[in-house]
């Protein structure tokens, strides 16, 4: 049952650098999005999609982008690193958009540093 | 901008105690409230899902309680274990917008 797939678990980067985080899901959901995680502060949304072809913005998305092309996969894209973008990422899926008893699963996340 | 809180910050108990913990939310526009459970070095994970005034919910030793018309849910651990160490989050959803809004989380310590 691979559920979320997030890769890499961990990163370094140099502010300016470019890299993509990667996510799979392999339950058919339609719905997928990316938070990031910064002590003292909630689970904050950056990007989300309702489907294939389909992407919108969340509470923090600049600097990010992200697209999918696919229902299984939701890359996020770092265009230029900066060291506010130092935090703890997830990719969370579900079958719809959260709600009703639609849960969300989660990926087991990304730490990125950027120096 | 939704105001989700929960409190407290952070709990440490013993193993046996029961505990519980809050979350407060906008009482308007109400359409689904979840609870997570986050061990350190894990990924998040759903416990409860809960949309109607009044809905317990209950996962062995853990239950939750909502209360829509005043923006409130209780989270309850009965006979706490030192496996219950975790952070509690809960997240709001209004129905309008394809998002949930998470608390900043209870981070409970159960010690033997």
């Amino acid at each position: 049952n691979a559920g979320v797939t997030q890769t890499p678990k961990f990163q370094v980067l140099k502010t300016g650098q470019s890299m993509t985080l990667q996510c799979a899901q392999d339950m058919n959901h339609e719905y997928m999005s990316w938070y990031r995680q910064d002590p003292g502060m909630g689970l904050r949304l950056i990007h989300y999609s309702v489907g294939a072809g389909i992407t919108d913005q969340g509470e923090v998305p600049n600097g990010y982008n992200v697209s999918r092309s696919t229902t299984e996969d939701f890359p996020l894209r770092l265009l230029s690193a900066a060291p506010s973008q130092t935090s703890v990422y997830f990719c969370a899926s579900s079958y719809s958009f959260p709600g009703s008893d639609e849960k969300l699963f989660f990926g087991s996340g990304t730490q990125l540093s950027v120096l | 901008i939704l105001n989700v809180e929960q409190s407290p910050q952070s709990l440490h108990v013993q193993e046996g105690d029961s505990t519980n913990f809050t979350c407060s939310f906008p009482s308007s526009n109400f359409y689904a409230l979840h609870w997570y459970r986050w061990e350190t070095a894990k990924s998040p994970e759903a416990l409860f899902v809960m949309t109607l005034n009044g809905d317990e919910k209950k996962k062995g030793r853990i239950s939750a309680t909502l209360n829509t018309k005043e923006g409130y849910s209780y989270l309850y651990i009965k006979g706490s274990q030192p496996e219950d160490s975790a952070t509690y989050l809960c997240a709001f959803h209004t129905g309008t917008a394809s998002k949930l809004t998470f608390g900043t989380g209870t981070r409970l310590q159960v010690t033997l």
